[in-house]
């Protein structure tokens, strides 16, 4: 299995501001994602992030809202621009192995806007 | 598209008791994997178990384990000597097992367990 590190774990922001959500594998992978979790809500899909090329966005996710690197095999950043109370959720970092089928994910950054 | 449905909100079950979680799936799909993930209060999301859609033979973990039922498109999870551990938000996952949409994990609203001494 891999480990998942994000930073930061929880924080409060203000309204317009842009905040960038670090995403650190212990192990190489393959796959790397980023997930939304609203208030009582279930994960939802946002991007897979693709190593040196542009992510793979979901419906109803755009680059401009959540632009997305991933510079090498281990690492990757998800930044959530223009925040409004509405991006008030939980950012989940997730990752795919080069063996195996099971998504492993990160702790979890929960983010409140005001 | 695949859904996943967890019909059950909220469970209890006393310490050291057997509890069993729901979930239903849609697809038209052969090849396939489905999980149950684990969120305690902490928000990390922790894999308890996972299915192969081809294998026949129900997975098991220790004191979790599933009844797969392919035709039915069921997948419950049965836990087993229930600890206060145990408590948590329980997902069920979908993940394709076919080439280009064997990645993104299609997830049911979730069933919040309590653990009751």
């Amino acid at each position: 299995s891999a480990v998942i590190s994000q930073k930061p774990s929880r924080d409060i922001c203000q309204r317009g501001t842009s905040l960038t959500i670090q995403c650190q594998v212990d192990s190489q992978v393959t796959m790397m994602f980023w997930y939304r979790q609203q208030p009582g809500q279930s994960l939802t899909l946002i991007a897979t992030a693709n190593q040196g090329s542009e992510a793979t966005y979901e419906s109803g996710f755009v680059i401009d809202k959540f632009p997305i690197s991933r510079p090498n095999l281990t690492f990757s950043t998800l930044t959530v621009s223009n925040m409004s109370p509405e991006d008030s959720s939980i950012y989940l970092c997730s990752a795919r192995g080069f063996s195996g089928n099971t998504i492993y994910f990160g702790e979890g950054s929960w983010l409140t806007v005001v | 598209a695949q859904t996943v449905t967890q019909s059950q909100p909220e469970m209890s079950v006393q310490e050291a008791e057997t509890v069993t979680l729901s979930c239903t799936y849609d697809t038209s799909e052969s090849d396939y994997y489905l999980f149950w993930y684990k969120q305690p209060p902490s928000r990390q999301m922790i894999l308890v178990i996972r299915q192969e859609a081809y294998k026949q033979q129900n997975a098991t973990e220790n004191r979790f384990s599933v009844n797969f039922q392919k035709a039915a498109k069921s997948f419950s999870l049965k836990i087993s000597d229930s600890q206060l551990g145990d408590a948590a938000m329980y997902f069920c996952a979908y993940r394709s097992g076919g080439p280009g949409g064997g990645n993104k994990l299609t997830f049911g609203t979730g069933t919040q367990l309590k653990v009751e001494l």
